[in-house]
This record gives C-alpha cells, sequence and structure tokens, in this order.
C-alpha cells in the first residue's frame, strides 16, 4: 500500500522556466514531508522540507507548497537549470515516537531540463 | 571523503548464495538506515540503528540480517539469495531526532542470477 505518490514519471521543462513536481499522500498522521533529488549512480540528497504547521517554505530557487486538506505537495523549481535534470522523490514521515526517522518515499519523477 | 560509503557499489551473485553489505559513516551520526529500492523505484525502509540498537525493523524475510558493531557501522547480510532480492540497497545516516540531516550512500546494486 503506497502511502506516498508522485503520480508523475517524468517532467520536461525548458531552462529557464519553472519546474512543478506534485505528491500526494494517503496517511494524516503524516506531518513533515522532504523532497530528495537523486542523480544516477548516486545516493539521494536533501532538497528542502516542509513540516505540517506551515504551507511553505522557501529556499532560493526551490519552494514547497503544502495543502493539508487536499493531501496535497508540491515542489516548485524556478528558474529551471540544466543541473536540475535529475529524479526527484517526495517522502512523508510522522513524528510519532514508533515511526520517526522512517520515511516514506514516492516512486520519483525524472526531471530534464532543456536549453 | 565520502560520509556515508557503502561496499561494493555493484555485486552479481548467485541463487542461493549468501551475500554481505557494509556501510561506513564519518558523520558521527547516530542513527543508521537500509532501504531499499525496487524495481518499481520506491525507496522502502528495512532497518533503522541507534547507537548499535534496531530500532525500526520493517516487514522483511529474516534472510536479511543487519549488524551494527559500532554506531559508524551498519552491515547487511542477506542469506540463500533469491532473485527478487534483486534491487538497488542504500544505507543512510541521519542525526537522531533529525531527518533533514538525512545522507545517503550511493547505494549497491545487487543482482541475483
Amino acid at each position: 500500500d503506497q502511502q506516498v505518490k508522485q503520480n508523475s514519471p517524468s517532467l520536461s521543462v525548458q531552462e529557464g522556466r519553472i519546474s512543478i513536481l506534485n505528491c500526494d499522500y494517503t496517511n494524516s498522521m503524516f506531518d513533515y514531508f522532504l523532497w530528495y533529488k537523486k542523480y544516477p549512480a548516486e545516493g539521494p540528497t536533501f532538497l528542502i522540507s516542509i513540516s505540517s504547521i506551515k504551507d511553505k517554505n522557501e529556499d532560493g530557487r526551490f519552494t514547497v507548497f503544502l495543502n493539508k486538506s487536499a493531501k496535497h505537495l508540491s515542489l516548485h523549481i524556478v528558474p529551471s537549470q540544466p543541473g536540475d535534470s535529475a529524479v526527484y522523490f517526495c517522502a512523508a514521515s510522522s513524528m510519532t515516537t514508533d515511526s520517526w526517522g522512517k520515511l516514506q518515499f514516492g516512486a520519483g519523477t525524472q526531471v530534464v531540463v532543456t536549453p | 571523503d565520502t560520509a556515508v560509503s557503502q561496499t561494493p557499489k555493484y555485486l552479481v551473485t548467485q541463487m542461493g548464495n549468501d551475500k554481505s553489505i557494509k556501510c561506513e559513516q564519518n558523520l558521527g551520526h547516530d542513527t543508521m538506515y537500509w532501504y531499499k529500492q525496487d524495481s518499481k523505484k520506491f525507496l522502502k525502509i528495512m532497518f533503522s540503528y541507534n547507537n548499535k540498537e534496531l530500532i525500526i525493523n520493517e516487514t522483511v524475510p529474516n534472510r536479511f540480517s543487519p549488524k551494527s558493531p559500532d554506531k559508524a557501522h551498519l552491515n547487511l547480510h542477506i542469506n540463500s539469495l533469491e532473485l527478487g532480492d534483486s534491487a538497488v540497497y542504500f544505507c543512510a545516516a541521519s542525526e537522531t531526532g533529525t531527518l533533514t540531516g538525512y545522507t545517503f550512500g550511493s547505494g549497491t546494486r545487487l543482482t541475483v542470477v
């Protein structure tokens, strides 16, 4: 039972434009959300996170939006750069003691930024 | 100097064999994890250790046994390998109580033939 879903396996965007990646979750106990970026033959690297007490978090070109009522979050990258071409994973966790540290990942979205 | 290093990077082995994957972290973090990325690309947690103590043990076959000799190392031993064990295995480390400090290794691609 997949509790974190990224329904778009791929996204192609022109350099300089905005990339919008979407993520949906089903478990209402999730209260912390993260985005990871992964290049081929490397491990995922942390990009940005948001806790459920916020609806937006921004870090440079990256902004994450959280809509708790819709159980939906999105990652905006603006402007997109060729180095952003990678697989992006959405992840969620619950701060309850027995779930702390356990990240539930989506299947990832392959982003390709074209010149 | 790699923060979380796994060896080997690639492992091809026959069904029924026993193999180990090693993981070492030099970040000084207290918590280490094993994740499996299956053919559908989902990353799923398998185990977590905190200061050598097992704290997360997901539903994985008991052919998989993690071993943590000290807090800088978390190895994964797999007995009687099966075709379905083919996957990429990622080790990770984090400070206790933080998720943003999660650092992954570069993965071990295991192929069982």
